[in-house]
């Protein structure tokens, strides 16, 4: 089956300007993260989605972050204005709260570059 | 606080031979579960390994194995034999409480393997 996919896979933008991260997650899972990974370091949590309560915004580093998911599917991360040190690997994440093991399922990470 | 600390920031192995990296953590909470996660160069994360507070075993997987001391909050990494395909980041992860939630993540440790 179709794993967590992200698009784009790489974005350069201009420090100012606004960008748009994909995230589709797997069908079927209830929940959904955004992480940042900077370069050479571990993950850090942004956001999370859990089917239809108020997400989880805690890890949102500023206002200029912002994300949106749209029932169980599909979820958009913006970044407004951006700035040289928003340039990280950004990475969604989604899994299923049907028991078991409660594995994270990642997807490829959008690389985003800001100059 | 930092909740997840690994303090090998990079390690060599041999080809075959097995590879111990540390992880402890920081919780005041009964309840959390343990993960470790693989970062090839190409960026993806891979799972590897789950353990949870309440298991009373060591979880094994394969070459992978966890080293779950409770009481001195640790959970290292065993890989045993390892391969040049081990050549990679990997990740120490907790979960808490143990519900479908965001994961903090260590700063991982660099593996080479060496033929």
């Amino acid at each position: 089956g179709a794993g967590v996919s992200q698009s784009p896979s790489n974005k350069v933008t201009e420090k100012g300007k606004d960008v748009e991260l994909r995230c589709d997650p797997i069908s079927g899972h209830t929940a959904l993260y955004w992480y940042r990974q900077r370069l050479g370091q571990g993950l850090e949590f942004l956001i999370y989605f859990q089917g239809n309560s108020a997400p989880d915004k805690s890890g949102l580093p500023s206002d200029r972050f912002s994300a949106e998911r749209t029932g169980e599917s599909v979820s958009t991360l913006t970044i407004q204005r951006t700035q040289q040190e928003d340039s990280a690997v950004y990475l969604c994440a989604s899994s299923s709260s049907s028991g078991g093991i409660p594995e994270q399922y990642f997807g490829p990470g959008t690389r985003l570059t800001v100059t | 606080a930092q909740k997840i600390t690994q303090t090998q920031p990079g390690m060599f192995v041999q080809e075959k031979e097995a590879v111990t990296l540390d992880c402890t953590y920081d919780t005041s909470d009964q309840s959390y579960g343990l993960f470790w996660y693989k970062q090839p160069s190409s960026g993806e994360m891979i799972f590897l390994i789950y353990q949870g507070s309440y298991d009373e075993q060591n979880a094994t997987e394969g070459r992978y194995s966890l080293n779950f001391q409770k009481a001195r909050k640790s959970a290292n990494l065993v890989i045993s034999a390892s391969q040049l395909g081990d050549s990679a980041m990997y990740f120490c992860a907790m979960r808490e409480p143990l519900v479908d939630y965001k994961l903090s993540f260590g700063a991982g440790t660099t593996v080479t393997v060496r033929a």
